[in-house]
């Protein structure tokens, strides 16, 4: 079974750049995550879709953050100006419609702000 | 905010000890998540704690949940070094799976030969 795929896997760009970074999840999953997890730490929710609505977002710094999932499968989340600290490995999650399922994360991307 | 911590944050142990990581949380939750990750790879699930009193087992690394207690604990017997890894403790935020997981810190372990 194929995994949740990332990409890039890593990304350096200069602060007030903008980025974006691509996840396909596992084939017939709903639900998709966006996590963010700075070095040493643990990964912190940035947003929840279901199918290709928003379920959770409260944690997305929404003006420089952006997420979409148009037709309910790949997912793009963008940063428009990064800043340094948004230097982080920006993980994708994916889990089925059986909340008693695992959630598989992807290998993430990489970011580091110059 | 729901918090979760993890102690210790550090754990050097050596092979074939016994040890425990306790994982604290402060919200109301049956669901607890134990994942492993590896230095610059993803997060593997470990085990999906379901309700009061769970207990799972998987190989040399076994979790249990105390909802009451509002605490779990990963066991690690008999370690070796193949086990050498971050571990993490998650609770979902609304306690139903949703898995928005609110994340401990982390436990690093290294286990010497």
């Amino acid at each position: 079974e194929a995994g949740v795929a990332q990409s890039p896997r890593y990304k350096i760009i200069e602060k007030r750049q903008s980025v974006a970074f691509w996840c396909n999840p596992i084939s017939g999953h709903a639900t998709l995550y966006w996590y963010q997890q700075i070095l040493g730490q643990g990964p912190k929710l940035l947003i929840q879709f279901q199918n290709n609505g928003v379920v959770d977002d409260s944690q997305l710094p929404k003006d420089r953050f952006s997420a979409e999932r148009l037709k309910g499968v790949d997912s793009t989340l963008k940063i428009q100006p990064a800043k340094l600290e948004d230097s982080a490995v920006y993980l994708c999650a994916s889990s089925s419609w059986d909340r008693n399922e695992k959630l598989f994360f992807g290998s993430g991307t990489q970011l580091s702000v110059l | 905010e729901l918090k979760v911590e993890q102690n210790p944050l550090f754990l050097s142990m050596q092979e074939g000890k016994n040890y425990t990581i306790y994982c604290n949380y402060s919200t109301t939750s049956d669901r607890l998540y134990w994942y492993r990750q590896d230095p610059g790879k993803s997060l593997e699930s470990l085990f999906v704690l379901l309700s009061n009193g769970a207990v799972k087992q998987e190989g040399r690394l076994m979790a249990s949940l105390d909802t009451k207690a509002r605490l779990s604990t990963l066991h690690i017997t008999a370690a070796v070094h193949d086990l050498s890894a971050t571990y993490f403790c998650a609770v979902d935020n609304d306690g139903a799976g949703s898995y928005q997981l609110t994340f401990g810190k982390g436990t690093k372990l290294s286990v010497i030969p």
